[in-house]
């Protein structure tokens, strides 16, 4: 089975700070983990993603995330926090999968992030 | 490039009525998927289809049910609408042939429902 837990539902920087969203998994295969962000009243949109290679994987408007297995953790960072950075930001997991089996994801419950002028 | 597209965006219903969301993408997705959003419990999968003409059940399937009309459109189904379906709903697709490279879900606009 496979989860994931984000820490901080609610997370505040002040613009130009930086930005550290956390993402921890629980799976027992080898994990596809993802970031999606949610602009107000729309869809979520692909941030990054982690399948296999290198740990450091870079996404759109500047973010970044790092798979660490032995941490079970796959935190999201930005050096510095633009206003339209704000938005709700998502954690999801799947497992490897072959033979064109469906990618089902299992989302975190999602941390909001506000950013002050 | 319309992507997923959803319909309606809005709706408000009164506890017992019926009706279907649709959902259509024109990415030639193989899989396509029913997501409800809560405030505090993130995205739960209701049901999701691998292919035309297959579906499966999800988290929390209970209340619902789908249709995979063809590759491009899956709709989602309430019979009898109850309160504890208010909620925002998602529809994605994605293309799941096995390539590390396309497994990626893309999202729907979403379709706000409130049930009185």
């Amino acid at each position: 089975a496979q989860s994931v837990t984000q820490l901080g539902s609610h997370v505040s920087v002040s613009e130009g700070a930086l930005v550290l969203l956390r993402c921890n998994y629980s799976s027992s295969v080898p994990p596809y983990l993802f970031w999606y962000v949610q602009y107000p009243n729309q869809g979520l949109q692909l941030l990054l993603k982690y399948t296999t290679g290198a740990t450091l994987v870079k996404g759109i408007n500047g973010f970044e995330a790092e798979f660490k297995k032995s941490e079970t953790s796959f935190h999201l960072t930005k050096p510095s926090a633009h206003m339209s950075d704000a938005a709700e930001y998502f954690c999801a997991v799947s497992a490897a999968l072959y033979g064109g089996a469906t990618n089902k994801l299992i989302f975190g419950t999602g941390t909001l992030l506000a950013v002050q002028p | 490039n319309a992507g997923v597209t959803q319909t309606p965006k809005f709706q408000v219903l009164k506890t017992g009525q019926s009706m279907t969301l649709q959902c259509a993408q024109d990415m030639n997705h193989n899989s396509m998927y029913w997501y409800r959003q809560d405030p505090g419990m993130g995205l739960r999968l209701i049901y999701y289809s691998a292919s035309e003409g297959t579906t499966d059940k999800g988290e929390v399937p209970n209340g619902y049910n789908v249709s995979r009309l063809n590759k491009r459109e899956f709709s989602l189904r309430l019979e009898s609408a109850a309160p504890s379906q208010t909620s925002v709903y998602f529809c994605a697709s994605s293309e799941d042939e096995g390539l590390l490279a396309k497994n990626i879900q893309y999202f729907g606009a979403g379709t706000r429902l409130s049930v009185l």
